[in-house]
Formats: C-alpha cells, structure tokens, sequence
C-alpha cells in the first residue's frame, strides 16, 4: 500500500484568502481523518469521513471551514477568508474496518497565513 | 469527554541511556484504544502501537516496551539504550472502539533529546 499523501505540503496565504488542501487515503480505506495541529501542541480532531458521509465535526471547525469527500475516496478541507490563527499544520489520516482500527497520517499541510 | 496527559514536556538523555515517556488518560468508555506515535522534525506521525483496554498485557518490540495499567489509567513507553534516531516528540492517544467514537484524542507530546 501507498502511504497517505497531502497537497500541498506547504502554503503561504495572504489573510482573507480562500486555500484548499487535499488528502489522499490508503487504498480501501474508507474512513478519513482532519486533524489540526498547533505550535507545542498535539494534533486536535476536526472531521470525519465513512466513505462519503462526514458523520462528526468539531467545534473547531468553524463556518469557515468545509470539508468533503465526493466519491468516498480523496478529501479536500477548505478554510474561506483565512485568519492569521488559521496558521498550522493541517494533518489527514485514514483507517480500515474490521480489525483494522489504526489511523495512518500523511506528511501534513503546513499553512501560514500572513 | 476523553483526556491524556503527557506530564513531561522535554526529555533530554545521553545515547545508550533508557528512558520512560509516562502517559495517562482520562475516560468514560468501558473499551477503547491506547496509541503512541512519533513525530520526528520532518513532521509525519508515524504509528508505534496500539493496545485494545481489555488486553493489559506488555508489549515489547525491539528496544521499545509498553507497560499499560488500567489501575492507574497509565500507558507507558520506554525506550531501552537510546539511540540519536530517537530524537522526536513523542505523543500518546486515546480513542473508542466504534466508528463514533473513533477519532483520536492527542495529549501535548514530549519531545525526547538523544545527545550523542
């Protein structure tokens, strides 16, 4: 199996710019994962995908966020009219069922936002 | 609502030396998954284990050991006659068993220094 991948793996944006990220999983791997993480700090949970349908997103996430998964296969996060707090590393992982309950991360996106 | 808590923030050891990473966690699940990755400079988490609540039994993979102990709700890691490639942070997770309570609940990590 190929790993996880993410693009792009670093992004520079200017304030109130709209950035996309992309997350491919393990082949098969029907659940997905966004998770940032901050400065010091551990990866924090904001979505989740089974196949297409995102079941649960934190409060982190706000309305300027959104996530999807059309097909059941890559994800796309995108944050509209980014902030200056909106600076960190944007984490995706994915998992199997049946046993297979581990979530395997991608190299991540790093944002930041000038 | 789940917790960890990684106490130590930084660890410096010279190489050869053991070392203990100490996590414990909070929840109100009655099954769940403990988990330790690895976060070297070039950023990916990489997976170590993962351990089910219901099986307490240690671990042991090459030089790194896990003691988990529902007793005191602590999962701990230590890695035997330390090596430079060690040098990373460190973080323990918590997760549900069941796809709704599957995410993943990080503690702060503990960065470990392995000087030559």
């Amino acid at each position: 199996d190929t790993g996880v991948s993410q693009d792009p793996r670093h992004k520079i944006t200017k304030r109130g710019q709209n950035v996309t990220f992309r997350c491919d999983p393990i082949s098969e791997h029907n659940r997905l994962y966004w998770y940032r993480q901050t400065l010091g700090q551990g990866p924090e949970f904001l979505t989740y995908f089974q196949n297409e349908a995102q079941l649960e997103k934190s409060r982190l996430l706000s309305d300027r966020f959104s996530a999807e998964r059309p097909k059941g296969s890559f994800s796309t996060l995108e944050i509209q009219r980014t902030e200056q707090g909106d600076s960190a590393m944007y984490l995706c992982a994915s998992r199997g069922t049946g046993g297979k309950e581990t979530q395997y991360f991608g190299p991540g996106t790093r944002l930041l936002v000038l | 609502a789940q917790k960890v808590t990684q106490a130590q923030t930084e660890i410096s050891v010279v190489e050869k030396e053991d070392v203990t990473l100490d996590c414990v966690y909070e929840t109100r699940d009655t099954t769940y998954y403990l988990f330790w990755y690895k976060q070297p400079p070039s950023g990916e988490l990489v997976f170590l284990i993962r351990r089910n609540s219901f099986d307490e039994q240690n671990e042991i993979s090459g030089r790194y050991s896990w003691n988990f102990q529902k007793s005191t709700s602590s999962f701990n890691f230590t890695i035997t006659a330390s090596q430079v490639v060690d040098s990373a942070v460190y973080f323990c997770a918590l997760s549900g068993m069941g796809g709704a309570n599957s995410k993943l609940t990080f503690g702060k990590g503990i960065t470990l220094s392995v000087r030559p």
